[in-house]
């Protein structure tokens, strides 16, 4: 079955510094990918996402991600974290069809900040 | 234009009982997903409506169940509550179905006691 899997649960990083969390998928096609961030409270918010072409998919709010089929990893990036970036951070794979659904997402990374 | 809105926002339900659990997508959106969110199982997928018509259910029992309007509003509803149906119901909306990319709403809180 396909699945979504983020390594890590909690990363903290300091204001300024760069931000990589990790995705990993299991999918046999090319997968469409995407990264969504929830706020405390809020729904999920779609951050960058990846069909085709480019490896390297721009976003909002700075950040970044790569494909990279040969380590079946979507990383999202980020240079420099802000304060508001604090959040939970969900990788998902799009399907079409299927008992899962359209969207598998992995369980999220909590990104804390500190000042 | 206005995002997707769900009401009520926070539910507080005792074991047994049914809830009703409201979504109205971005206007001119005509897919409408549920999803429960829980610390335990993260995110996962309870069904999807197009065109008034469910296209696809994950794997919960019968107790939780769908329905869209012909504007594209959509309502699950859940009977004889169990403790562990207490999670973060989140509805999203996209214009067409399959990979078209999902507006989510901010959720339901449903507890139950």
């Amino acid at each position: 079955a396909q699945s979504v899997t983020q390594p890590d649960i909690h990363i903290t990083v300091s204001e300024g510094a760069s931000l990589e969390l990790r995705c990993n998928y299991s999918y046999g096609a090319t997968p469409y990918l995407f990264w969504y961030v929830q706020s405390p409270g809020q729904g999920l918010q779609l951050l960058l996402k990846y069909f085709s072409g480019d490896t390297l998919v721009q976003g909002i709010k700075g950040f970044e991600a790569e494909f990279k089929r040969s380590q079946s990893s979507f990383n999202l990036r980020k240079p420099s974290v802000h304060w508001s970036d604090a959040a939970e951070y969900f990788c998902a794979v799009g399907l079409y069809g299927g008992s899962q659904g359209n969207l598998i997402f992995g369980k999220g990374t909590k990104l804390s900040v500190k000042p | 234009k206005a995002g997707v809105t769900q009401t009520p926002r926070y539910l507080i339900k005792t074991r047994g009982q049914q809830v009703t659990l409201s979504c109205s997508p971005i206007s001119g959106h005509r897919s409408v997903s549920w999803y429960q969110q829980t610390p335990g199982q993260g995110l996962q997928f309870l069904f999807e409506y197009f065109s008034e018509t469910q296209r696809n259910k994950g794997n919960f029992p019968g107790r939780f169940s769908g329905r869209q309007f012909s504007n594209s509003r959509s309502e699950m509803n859940v009977s004889t509550l169990e403790l562990g149906d207490s999670a973060l119901y989140l509805c999203a909306s996209s214009w067409d179905r399959g990979l078209d990319e999902q507006y989510f709403g901010p959720g339901t809180r449903l507890t139950v006691t």
